[in-house]
């Protein structure tokens, strides 16, 4: 089976403070995801990775950065969090093109 | 309007009943369709493929009408455990970017 394993599952954080969510997977996936999904809005894309050290935004990008150093490795990163920014984050990895594995979800809150 | 939309329920049906629903998409270039369960709190999982000849999976069947741009989801004899939201996804092959979830429809099964 797919494991896709995210660092935290609940994360309290101040405005202002930098945080990094990590997440692994263990099929050697190419494709990795960040998502957010709030209530009503569903699931958005933040950002998504090919390939190592390749990154493309997705529909959300700002206020966030990504970093892929190693294949099974996608960081997430939010420079300077904000209370807009509390949301469940979801890590996702796929071999093909809509067949998507979640990892179990970090929920933030930013105070 | 959106890419994907969903009709976000919830839909409230006894034990035992049998159950639909429909996801509508936009883009008529859109190349693969699926549908995902997501339970309370949890990660979002694959339910199954949507195919041009509809596919069937135990009580649950799938099918894509590309005329109309719509993908269905019907659960026959429905059980408690089918308590779940149900999101559509719609794929382009031009881009990992281009998988559009829908905000999903909340089914709640009553004994």
């Amino acid at each position: 089976d797919v494991k896709v394993t995210q660092s935290s599952r609940y994360l309290v954080k101040r405005t202002g403070e930098k945080v990094f969510l990590e997440c692994v997977q263990d099929m050697d996936h190419e494709n990795m995801f960040w998502y957010r999904q709030d209530p009503g809005l569903g699931l958005r894309l933040i950002y998504f990775s090919y390939d190592v050290k390749m990154k493309e935004k997705g529909d959300i990008p700002e206020g966030y950065s990504v970093s892929r150093e190693k294949k099974e490795r996608f960081s997430l990163i939010l420079e300077s969090a904000s209370t807009n920014q509390t949301s469940m984050y979801l890590c996702a990895s796929s071999l093909t093109t809509g067949e998507l594995f979640f990892g179990e979800g970090s929920r933030l809150t930013v105070l | 309007r959106k890419e994907v939309e969903q009709d976000p329920g919830p839909f409230n049906v006894p034990e035992g009943a049998t159950v639909a629903f429909n996801c509508t998409y936009s883009n008529s270039a859109s190349q693969s369709f699926f549908w995902y369960r997501q339970d309370c709190r949890k990660e979002p999982k694959l339910l199954m493929s949507v195919y041009s000849s509809g596919n069937e999976d135990g009580r649950f069947t799938a099918q894509l009408n590309r005329a109309s741009q719509y993908i269905s989801l019907l659960i026959r004899d429905s059980k408690l455990s089918d308590s779940a939201t149900y999101l559509c996804v719609v794929t382009s092959y031009s881009s990992a970017s281009k998988i559009i979830f829908g905000s999903g429809t909340r089914l709640s099964i009553r004994p």
